[in-house]
């Protein structure tokens, strides 16, 4: 079963520190997104690339936040200076590019925990 | 913005029907979506209808539309302890992005 793949799926870090996580779409969607989740909450949109084009991005996508999709299959979302209040599920999810009625397919998420 | 409301918990008992309930409040949603997240994991989607349908059924599942009132419901028959988790309903409009509600907790006691 080739679906969304996330990783790593845990990351434990200091306050202060870089963070790097990726996403492997479903192999023929040409739509991913961003996604976090904080306890108790639905997932909070962050970014969405079209291909390999950054299309839109959330205003909770702060200055340290930076996300990438190189060539268009692979994603990475790099966390800079980490905080507190960044300790949150970092959902990936993709779908197909025909039209608007596809439904995204997530993946199992990297939890961020800060130290 | 958009906004989109569920309870926080619903308690059933093994071998009943559940029903998790949902309202929204934009009049543009065009798909609506449920979506189950188990502990640790991601949001798997379960069904979705469009906006110009009032119900659609896949199995234990049933997923009925009120426009009028905004308010979709996610029916599930002969609910199962490993049907435990919670639901997400989740409404897209004319952009890609869907806008989720916080989730309904369900709990399946024998």
């Amino acid at each position: 079963d080739t679906g969304v793949s996330q990783d790593p799926r845990h990351k434990i870090t200091k306050r202060g520190q870089n963070v790097t996580f990726r996403c492997d779409p479903i192999s023929e969607h040409n739509r991913l997104y961003w996604y976090r989740q904080t306890l108790g909450q639905g997932p909070e949109f962050l970014t969405y690339f079209q291909n390999e084009a950054q299309l839109e991005k959330s205003r909770l996508l702060s200055d340290r936040f930076s996300a990438e999709r190189p060539k268009g299959s692979f994603s990475t979302l790099e966390i800079q200076r980490t905080e507190q209040g960044d300790s949150a599920m970092y959902l990936c999810a993709s779908s197909p590019g025909q039209g608007n009625n596809q439904p995204q397919h997530f993946g199992d998420g990297t939890r961020l925990s800060i130290l | 913005g958009e906004d989109v409301e569920q309870s926080l918990f619903l308690s059933v008992r093994e071998g009943d029907s559940s029903v998790i309930n949902c309202t929204y409040t934009d009049s543009s949603s065009t798909y609506l979506y449920w979506y189950k997240q188990e502990p640790g994991a991601g949001l798997q989607l379960l069904t979705y209808i469009f906006s110009n349908m009032d119900m659609k059924q896949d199995q234990r599942l049933t997923v009925l539309l009120n426009k009028k009132d905004k308010h979709l419901s996610l029916r599930i028959a002969d609910t199962q302890t490993g049907d435990s988790a919670i639901y997400f309903c989740a409404e897209k409009g004319g952009s890609y992005i869907p806008t989720f509600g916080r989730g309904t907790s369900l709990i399946v006691h024998p």
